[in-house]
């Protein structure tokens, strides 16, 4: 049974260009969020999505965009890159509708902007 | 606002001794879930333990075990027999009810000296 995968896992983008990095989730799982981990800090929550739609978001710009596809995939989505932007970016699933399930997270994708 | 407070950066403990992680935490609802994540240097977050607020009873799953205390807003990690696989970052989080999104703390780095 496949966790949750990421792609890629390393990148490596310039100030001003924008990225795309991609989830898969654990099978089965219906709900994908994404997390954002600076370099000594704990995670933080970027957005959810459930049934392709954007369920919740936290405090981040409108530079932070993503997309879920019918077959629960999802991609975020970061343009205008800033150096602040570097960190891992982690993916993680779920299955159900409410709170207090199991967060299955990916092993992330490594982001360096210069 | 729901806030979740490590206070400890860094633990220290011999292999096969019991360790105790610490955290608090602050939430204005009634109705939430606590949870201890690993880290390990392969990034990949692991679930270790989950509880739910209206649960009395300490969660425990084989060597870990927590002990909430609602009252004090404490939810700290006791890992026994401790072994060198344990080494890693852990994370205590939360989630309200209401909510999808799990806030972090900012982490404690476990050493296990053999």
């Amino acid at each position: 049974d496949a966790g949750v995968t990421q792609s890629p896992t390393h990148l490596i983008k310039t100030r001003g260009q924008q990225v795309t990095l991609r989830c898969s989730p654990k099978s089965g799982h219906d709900t994908v969020s994404w997390y954002q981990q600076a370099l000594g800090q704990g995670p933080q929550f970027i957005f959810q999505y459930y049934e392709e739609e954007e369920r919740q978001r936290g405090n981040f710009p409108d530079r932070f965009s993503g997309h879920q596809f019918p077959n629960y995939s999802s991609e975020l989505n970061v343009n205008a890159l800033l150096l602040g932007d570097s960190a891992l970016y982690l993916c993680a699933s779920s299955m159900g509708r409410g709170a207090g399930y199991e967060q299955y997270f990916g092993p992330g994708t490594r982001l360096t902007v210069t | 606002a729901q806030t979740v407070t490590q206070s400890q950066p860094e633990m220290s403990v011999q292999e096969a001794e019991t360790v105790t992680l610490s955290c608090t935490y602050d939430t204005s609802e009634s109705d939430y879930y606590l949870f201890w994540y690993k880290q390990p240097p392969s990034r990949q977050m692991i679930l270790v333990i989950r509880q739910e607020a209206y649960k009395q009873q300490n969660a425990t799953e084989n060597r870990f075990s927590v002990n909430f205390q609602k009252a004090a807003k404490s939810f700290s990690l006791k890992i026994s027999d401790s072994q060198l696989g344990d080494a890693a970052m852990y994370f205590c989080a939360s989630q309200e009810d209401s909510s999808y999104k799990l806030i972090f703390g900012s982490g404690t780095r476990l050493l296990v000296r053999p």
